[in-house]
């Protein structure tokens, strides 16, 4: 039962580097998600998913980018970092269910740029 | 479009008491509304969700939540507080209209604390 799988957990970058969050679920959901928690600002969606070889924008997604070449995994790509870009991030997925989209999260993983 | 207002940052109660924690809610059709928990250093976790039906919806923890309508609100209740369920809660809504975006969007959270 690993449900939601991010890695790292935490990593601190400089401006200007680039990485790759990972994110990986195992019950065969079709739709993913990446959202960005932020104090008072609650969660912004980033890119979300709903199926293998399609992906789209949601609220904030300026400077990420995403990819989802299967259904278990749907990494989120940091190009350029920037300082704005230090927040915690969640991926979350779902079955899909057109609106009864129950999402299961990962646990998170924290990023700073300097 | 659709979105989510949690008027309190932060809700104060003392353990034992009953807890209530508030949010409203735009849609251009009917919603789907839901709750979710997140515990320090945690993910969010499912807690309740209001699809169609009886307007009283129970979820995990004790927890529980009346949809209206007419105020366009989904209030998360509990009868009896307990220190375990200090955490930030979050209300997140989809809109069921047709051509609506199902694409959950969440409110800014709400800091729940129980006081011993």
């Amino acid at each position: 039962n690993a449900g939601v799988t991010q890695t790292p957990k935490f990593q601190v970058l400089k401006t200007g580097q680039s990485m790759t969050l990972q994110c990986a679920q195992d019950m065969n959901h079709e739709y993913m998600s990446w959202y960005r928690q932020d104090p008072g600002m609650g969660l912004r969606l980033i890119h979300y998913s709903v199926g293998a070889g399609i992906t789209d924008q949601g609220e904030v997604p300026n400077g990420y980018n995403v990819s989802r070449s299967t259904t278990e995994d749907f990494p989120l790509r940091l190009l350029s970092a920037a300082p704005s870009q230090t927040s915690v991030y969640f991926c979350a997925s779902s079955t899909g269910d057109r609106g009864v989209n129950v999402l299961t999260f990962g646990a998170g993983s924290r990023l700073t740029v300097l | 479009a659709q979105s989510v207002a949690q008027p309190e940052d932060q809700v104060n109660v003392a353990e034992g008491n009953p807890l209530t924690v508030k949010c409203t809610y735009s849609v251009s059709g009917n919603p789907y509304l839901f709750w979710y928990v997140q515990y320090p250093n945690r993910g969010l976790q499912f807690l309740l969700k209001y699809i169609t039906g009886d307007n009283l919806v129970k979820g995990s923890y004790g927890f529980e939540a009346e949809f209206n309508k007419s105020q366009t609100s989904f209030h998360l209740k509990k009868p009896s507080a307990l220190v375990s369920d200090s955490a930030l809660y979050f209300c997140a809504v989809s809109d069921r209209a047709s051509g609506g975006s199902y694409i959950p969007t969440f409110g800014r959270g709400t800091s729940l604390i129980v006081h011993p």
